[in-house]
Parts: C-alpha cells; structure tokens; sequence
C-alpha cells in the first residue's frame, strides 16, 4: 500500500490564483481530512468527508472547498490564493472514528 | 471552543534522563491521541487513548489519560537522541455523538531535543 498520497510536494502561486492540491489514499478508508500547519503551530482542521459524497467544514475552512466523488481521492481547491494560505497543507485519512489518523508527506504552498 | 495546551513547548534534555510532556484540554473528551513530526515532515501516529485511565506504552514512551482532570501525559524513559523530534496531542471535539467525523484539535506541539 502507498498509503495516503499528495500532490505537489511544493508548489508557489501568485495572489489571486487558484489551485487544487490533490490527496489520494489506497487504505479503502471512509474518513479523510485536510489540516493547515502554520510555521511553528499545530495543526488545524480545514475540511473533512465521512464517506463518497459527504463533506463538512472544519476549524478553518474559508477560502478552500473540498469534494469527495470516490473513497480514494478527496482534493483541496484553493480559490483566489492569498498569502494567508501560505502554509503546510496535510491529508489524512482513517478507517473508523476512533482510529488513529494516517497522514500523507504534505504540500508546502507559498502564495506570493 | 475546546483548545489544547501543550507544555513544555521546547524541551532539551540530556540523553538517559526521564521527563513529561503535559496536554491539557478545555472541554470535556474521551479520545485524545499522540503524535510525532520530524523535522520537515509528516505525522506519524505513536498513541491512541480512547477512555479515562487509559495508559498505553510503546519502547521508552508512555502516554496516559486523565478524562476528569482533562489532561493527557507522555512520559520519555532514558531519552535517546532518536526521540528528538516534535510531538502534538490532539483532542476530538466532537460534542455528541451525533456528529460525525473525527475532528481533531491540535496542540501547538513540543519541540523535544536530546543531547548526547
């Protein structure tokens, strides 16, 4: 198993440009989520999907959104990027509600 | 607002030595899990506690949770350089069990170095 995958491992955009950061998991897991981490900080819940068609909001969610069409991929979509977005983006992924949460290598996003 | 506070935030210790690392939370959980970041990068998974008085053990880490005191403690036996590294306890918010999904607040992590 590959486990959970991203892509682009980095990636710098201009302000007002917009971007989907892709995840992929192969774990046949139901629940997959997006975090942000911010230099130095924990990480935060941006958006997370319970299932094929099923999403919700996090801590964070303004300025991204977020679809699940299938089990194994749930992308990020960034529109209008601005520098507040700069930030580690990881997905993760977990077969039940109480297991631990697989992580994915991250996407370092710079907006400029 | 549940928030998780971690402390020490930077901890430097000497190799052999034995320390904690503390989580507190605000609001009232039962499921709270232990993380470790290298250096540049992902998580990896070390602890899942998911009841009061839950203690769970693995090499010279031990975690432990406290449900009514609201806190969580990981506990480092004769440090080894290999244990440097960032570790983060994160909390489930869920207020119910009517919410779905696992969501999880994290701490703003303890930056453990250990010296030879």
């Amino acid at each position: 198993n590959a486990g959970v995958t991203q892509t682009p491992k980095f990636r710098i955009l201009k302000i007002g440009q917009s971007m989907t950061l892709q995840c992929t998991q192969d774990m046949n897991h139901n629940y997959m989520y997006w975090y942000r981490q911010d230099p130095g900080m924990g990480l935060k819940l941006i958006y997370y999907s319970v299932g094929a068609g099923i999403t919700d909001k996090g801590e964070v969610p303004n300025g991204y959104n977020v679809s699940r069409s299938t089990t194994e991929d749930f992308p990020l979509r960034l529109e209008l990027a601005a520098p507040s977005q700069t930030s580690v983006y990881f997905c993760a992924s977990s077969p039940t509600l109480f297991h631990t949460q697989y992580f994915g290598p991250g996407t370092r996003l710079t907006v400029l | 607002e549940l928030k998780v506070e971690q402390n020490p935030l930077f901890l430097s210790m000497q190799e052999g030595k034995n320390y904690t690392i503390y989580c507190n939370y605000s609001t009232t959980s039962d499921r709270l899990y232990w993380y470790r970041q290298d250096p540049g990068k992902s998580l990896e998974s070390l602890f899942v506690l998911l009841s009061n008085g839950a203690v769970k053990q693995e090499g010279r880490l031990m975690a432990s949770l406290d449900t009514k005191a609201r806190l969580s403690t990981l506990h480092i036996t004769a440090a080894v350089h290999d244990l440097s590294a960032t570790y983060f306890c994160a909390v489930d918010r869920r207020r119910s069990s009517m919410e779905y999904g696992n969501k999880l607040v994290f701490g703003a992590g303890t930056i453990l170095r250990v010296k030879s």
